[in-house]
């Protein structure tokens, strides 16, 4: 089954909106890590989480990692269209560097 | 984007078949997988490597076998294509860093397979 769930599995929204896509595992995670896909291409790696309560940015996207590390989302300000295409979160448990992946988040923006 | 090359990009086999996919580095990288894409499931794991002559088992390991001679060099072999192995597969690198297993994994373009 499934080791990260990840919601919503699709999101519209207009252009400017914001949007937040959550991952969840129900056994603790070494470190998470978040990767974006656009249509037709293949996952590009954002960025990894390790510490418990850890917030990272890059410009509009603020990453958050859980303090039970068991948890963490992705938000985007103020969405363009050029935040297309679908995000997945990465999860890694004691076991060597086997990633989980969750089943991502397609979002939709209209200009 | 790093030096990993899928070959083939597109393929159409029937059900019974043996087929092989390739994934190539030239980044030297000790870590290489294999997912499976499907709509609703993300990326699964199928298997992966760790080394030359080192694998284990994924999430979906069942009906794919793989082998790894060498460090550039990921195969992928489905021993009987069935329709439900109809999906895009993705090879993927990493190499810890620093002694830390914490480091990202870098995609191929992908293989999209069909099994009619």
């Amino acid at each position: 089954g499934q080791q990260v769930m990840q919601i919503p599995q699709y999101q519209h929204v207009q252009e400017g909106e914001d949007f937040t896509t959550y991952c969840n595992s129900s056994t603790t995670l070494s470190n998470i890590q978040w990767y974006k896909q656009r249509p037709g291409g293949h996952p590009v790696f954002l960025i990894q989480l390790v510490k418990s309560g850890e917030v990272k940015k890059q410009k509009r996207l603020t990453f958050q990692f859980g303090e039970a590390k068991k948890n963490s989302s992705l938000h985007i300000t103020a969405t363009q269209t050029t935040d297309v295409g679908t995000y997945f979160c990465a999860g890694r448990r004691n076991n060597f560097n086997k990633f989980y992946f969750g089943s991502g988040t397609k979002l939709n923006v209209k200009p | 984007d790093a030096g990993i090359t899928q070959s083939p990009r597109h393929k159409v086999t029937e059900t019974g078949t043996p087929v092989t996919l390739r994934c190539h580095q030239t980044e030297n990288h000790r870590y290489m997988y294999w997912y499976r894409q499907d709509p609703g499931h993300g990326l699964r794991l199928i298997h992966y490597s760790y080394g030359v002559k080192d694998t284990d088992k994924g999430e979906v390991s069942d009906g794919y076998s793989v082998s790894r001679s060498k460090t550039e060099d990921f195969l992928l072999t489905l021993e009987s294509a069935t329709s439900s192995q109809t999906s895009v597969y993705f090879c993927a690198i990493s190499e810890p860093a620093g002694g830390h297993m914490n480091t990202e994994a870098f995609f191929g373009q992908g293989t999209r397979l069909t099994v009619v």
